[in-house]
């Protein structure tokens, strides 16, 4: 079964900092991987997703991510940290015919002057 | 106007209860999802709708039953409440199958005392 490892339940940097959230992947077939941010007490919205096209993708809010299959990894970078990324964020994949995403268990992340 | 509604946004009620969630989406898409989202802020799907047709059912209680009146519309009802219906949920709905992007409600925080 597909399944998605978010490394890091919580990641602290300062504004202006580099931002990296780490995302793995189970499947032996590379899955359409997708990121989502969460704001409090909001629904998910997608920062940005894969789908076999380019390996380096650029999503809104000056985030990207970079499809790795031989580390079967999908992380989300940011260069410079703003107060306003301070969310959730979550690492989601598909797979196979059905529309099913198996999200990871979320990365908090804050941001601090 | 908002894309994917929900409504409720909060609901607290007692053990045993019956309660319904409403989700609507305007955005023309032809499929639907509810996916729980517990305490942890783990998510997970439980149904799939695609032109008012169920395609993905979790391992969900009997106690939850999904109904589309149109693919405009599904809703979610939720017999003999229990502790650990507990939760957020959150409806979705995407343009058709994979890889399409899935655009999320604001959530409704159902608490069972």
């Amino acid at each position: 079964a597909q399944s998605v490892t978010q490394l890091g339940s919580h990641v602290s940097v300062s504004e202006g900092a580099l931002v990296l959230l780490r995302c793995n992947y189970s499947s032996s077939v590379p899955p359409y991987l997708f990121w989502y941010v969460q704001y409090p007490n909001q629904g998910l919205q997608l920062l940005l997703k894969y789908t076999s096209a380019a390996t380096l993708v650029k999503g809104i809010n000056g985030f990207e991510a970079e499809f790795k299959k031989s580390e079967t990894s999908f992380h989300l970078t940011k260069p410079s940290a703003h107060m306003s990324d301070a969310a959730e964020y979550f690492c989601a994949a598909m797979t196979g015919t059905a529309s099913k995403l198996t999200f990871g268990t979320g990365t908090r992340l804050q941001v601090t002057l | 106007d908002t894309a994917v509604s929900q409504t409720p946004k909060y609901l607290v009620t007692q053990m045993g209860n019956d309660k319904s969630i409403k989700c609507e989406q305007n955005l023309g898409h032809d499929t639907m999802y509810w996916y729980k989202q517990d305490s942890k802020k783990f998510l997970k799907i439980m149904f799939s709708y695609n032109n008012k047709e169920l395609i993905i059912n979790e391992t969900v209680p009997n106690r939850f039953s999904p109904k589309s009146p149109d693919k405009a519309h599904l809703n979610l009802h939720i017999n003999s409440l229990e502790l650990g219906d507990s939760a957020v949920y959150f409806c979705a709905s995407s343009q058709d199958l994979i890889p399409y992007e899935q655009y999320f409600g604001p959530g409704t925080r159902l608490t069972v005392t």
